[in-house]
């Protein structure tokens, strides 16, 4: 079964780091394009950041220089290590994976697969 | 940065209504729109994408349409599943820099 799940959320104070965690089953990381979204205590979805399969990643400028997406491919995870913590940063979490369709040079991209989603709440 | 505007922000429908929501880019994105639909403590689930392919295992009664910047997507027969956040995503750049709409609450009247 293709699935993903996140790990890592907590409290933490303002200030603070954390990492999250994505673990897929069903399909290699490596070969996939995973994003982080976050959504606020009752607000939409906010894209946060991706890494592709050739490694690159790129980040919303809300999170540029604080963030870092990465990942491990002998243990199938990404991960978002979240430095600088600010209130407006307490969210739950998700990883999403990319699904394509179509044909180069029109491709159609898409989140196929989302995990369950880690909370983190930044508050002294 | 494209804009995705989503209307209305909420709506309250009976079971067996027909209901469309709107979705408007700030430039022009071709098809390059998704559709996912979201209940409360659950991660969103794709509906549409290329703004009217019916994702695997979606029911028929939703279909989406649009190109350009104004997109909807149509719930042809609301059932009591169906009343939930539904958002748009644009997925125009390659490799795709996503942005969501603000989304838009399904209520059951």
């Amino acid at each position: 079964e293709v699935q993903l799940v996140e790990s890592g959320g907590g409290l933490v104070q303002p200030g603070g780091s954390l990492r999250l965690s994505c673990t897929a089953s069903g399909f290699t990381v490596s070969n996939s394009y995973i994003n982080w979204v976050r959504q606020a205590p009752g607000k939409g979805l906010e894209w946060v950041s991706v890494i592709y399969s050739g490694g690159t990643t790129d980040s919303a400028d809300s999170v540029k220089g604080r963030f870092t997406i990465s990942r491990d491919n002998s243990k199938n995870t990404v991960y978002l290590q979240m430095n600088s913590l600010r209130a407006d940063d307490t969210a739950v979490y998700y990883c999403a994976r990319d699904g394509r369709s179509g044909y180069v040079p029109y491709y159609y991209y898409y989140m196929d697969v989302w995990g369950k989603g880690t909370t983190v709440t930044v508050s002294s | 940065d494209i804009q995705m505007t989503q209307s209305p922000s909420s709506l309250s429908a009976f079971v067996g209504d027909r209901v469309t929501i709107t979705c408007r880019a700030s430039q022009n994105i071709s098809n390059y729109l998704n559709w996912y639909q979201q209940k409360p403590g659950k991660a969103p689930k794709l509906l549409i994408y290329a703004a009217s392919t019916l994702q695997t295992g979606v029911p028929s009664r939703f279909s989406g349409s649009g190109s350009g910047t104004d997109f909807t997507l149509t719930i042809s027969s609301l059932q009591p599943e169906d009343f939930a956040t539904y958002y748009c995503q644009q997925s125009y750049s390659t490799p795709p820099l996503y942005t969501f709409g603000q989304g838009t609450k399904l209520e059951i009247k």
